[in-house]
């Protein structure tokens, strides 16, 4: 199975502050990588698919990258409800595999 | 606009079964891959399967091969999860996930708001 190790586990920041998270994936995945919010109580919502690709209605101070195997997302001016869990999807070969999850607070 | 609608909280009692539901509407649920995914309480995400509504095709991770069938009924554009045997492991929130796609690259693109089912005598 490809593993997805992702950082930091959690991550406080301040507001209009700039924030990433990345995914290291155990093997070479291409660009079959999203990045899901998910906010207490509720399902996860699509920010980026094929690792850079902005979905539809999601804020442009969200951004994704690649570098390799690294996937980053970042967040341009950190508001306050960007708060919550991201998660990242390799969706290169079944069974495919969730990163663990980084938890953003505000300072 | 996309909806999916998921059946309510289930408590269950060890050794027995459970089936909920996914009921898609606002597309032609016949074309888009629906996946399952599960979220053990304050765990993250794990994939459990996908089914193809169009023709039935189902695939499985393998840790859930036995515990979970997937089944999809194109009449009422509702897709289904049973899950057998269950024990306490299995007490968590379910979520059904749609397939979009752009070119090469698939995601989910609307998700339903989870089923909870709590495993307990």
């Amino acid at each position: 199975d490809i593993q997805m190790t992702q950082s930091p586990a959690s991550l406080s920041a301040s507001l209009e502050e700039i924030v990433t998270i990345t995914c290291q994936a155990s093997q070479d995945i291409g660009n079959y990588l999203s990045w899901y919010q998910q906010k207490l109580g509720k399902s996860p919502q699509l920010l980026i698919h094929s690792a850079t690709s902005l979905a539809d209605g999601v804020p442009s101070r969200f951004s994704g990258s690649r570098s390799g195997t690294q996937y980053s997302l970042k967040i341009n001016r950190l508001q306050v409800e960007d708060t919550g869990i991201y998660y990242c999807l390799q969706h290169y070969s079944a069974p495919y595999t969730f990163g663990a999850g980084t938890k953003l607070e505000l300072k | 606009q996309v909806q999916l609608q998921q059946s309510g909280t289930e408590l269950v009692k060890p050794a027995s079964s459970v089936k909920i539901s996914c009921k898609a509407s606002g597309y032609t649920f016949t074309s888009n891959y629906m996946h399952w995914i599960r979220q053990q309480p304050g765990n993250g995400l794990e994939w459990i399967g996908w089914i193809y509504p169009g023709n039935g095709n189902t695939k499985y991770n393998q840790k859930f091969d036995g515990k979970a069938t997937l089944t999809a009924d194109k009449s009422s554009s509702t897709a289904y999860m049973q899950l057998s045997s269950l024990t306490s492991e299995d007490s968590a929130v379910y979520f059904c996930a749609r397939r979009g796609t752009t070119g090469y690259y698939w995601y989910f693109d609307f998700w339903g708001p989870g089923t909870m089912v709590t495993v307990s005598s």
